[in-house]
């Protein structure tokens, strides 16, 4: 059972743009940032978002990322094929002393 | 280019011990804490264990405290995930991960990964 909740999937049709939803709690988004990754099939994880709302150098501005209390969210327009895979959302846990992640949420471009 | 190489992973049965390692290039390795995460199959992502940038300070998930032990060489540029007592539990693909320096950044490169399979 992941620490940061996220539904399991979501779809949407190319040119679309889509949300992912995740869920904390104080102990993690109370007072650290969400972070955010893509993986996809065959790759290593890739950072998306740093500080909530922060792009590493290189991710294009079709993401972006958003938090308020314990929840934090990730958009994705413009929506691409190439963006199917799986979203995980993470967070500095300061009562586990350690990272926690969302369990994941598959997007699927119909 | 930044690269991390995993190796070490394969087929262990329960109970066992395996050690991976994670080499490092292209940074300076000792400007950076550096981790462990896992993913079981058709499970998600799980942060496994972390060290800090000069190997003093290390700390791990309540689930594998106490059978992993993380550590690195500076010299080497390496990072290593010492895994006793094996379980079916602990069967995943472990990736080594880079952790940005600045406060609020998460894992800015990670490796391709390594299978490790518990089983008899």
């Amino acid at each position: 059972q992941a620490v940061l909740t996220q539904p399991p999937s979501v779809s949407g049709t190319p040119g679309q743009k889509i949300t992912f939803s995740c869920s904390g709690t104080t102990s993690n988004f109370g007072g650290n940032p969400a972070n955010w990754y893509q993986h996809l099939p065959g790759t290593a994880p890739k950072l998306l978002i740093n500080n909530n709302n922060e792009r590493p150098s290189g991710v294009p501005d079709r993401f972006s990322g958003s938090k308020s209390g314990t929840s934090a969210s990730l958009a994705i327009s413009g929506l691409q094929s190439d963006d199917e895979g799986d979203y995980y959302c993470a967070a500095w846990d300061d009562s586990l002393d350690g990272w926690v992640f969302g369990g994941g949420t598959k997007l699927t471009v119909l | 280019e930044v690269q991390l190489v995993e190796s070490g992973g394969g087929l262990i049965q329960p109970g066992g011990s395996l050690r991976l390692s994670c080499a490092a290039s292209g940074f300076t390795f000792t400007d950076h804490w550096m981790h462990w995460v896992r993913q079981t199959p058709g499970k998600g992502l799980m942060w496994v264990s972390r060290i800090d940038n000069l190997g003093t300070s290390t700390n791990s998930a309540n689930s594998v405290k106490g059978r992993f032990t993380i550590s690195r060489d500076n010299a080497k540029n390496t990072i290593y995930l010492q895994m006793n007592s094996l379980t079916a539990e602990d069967t995943a693909v472990y990736y080594c991960a880079r952790k940005a320096n600045a406060w609020g950044q998460g894992f800015d490169y990670w490796g391709q990964g390594t299978l490790v399979t518990v089983s008899a």
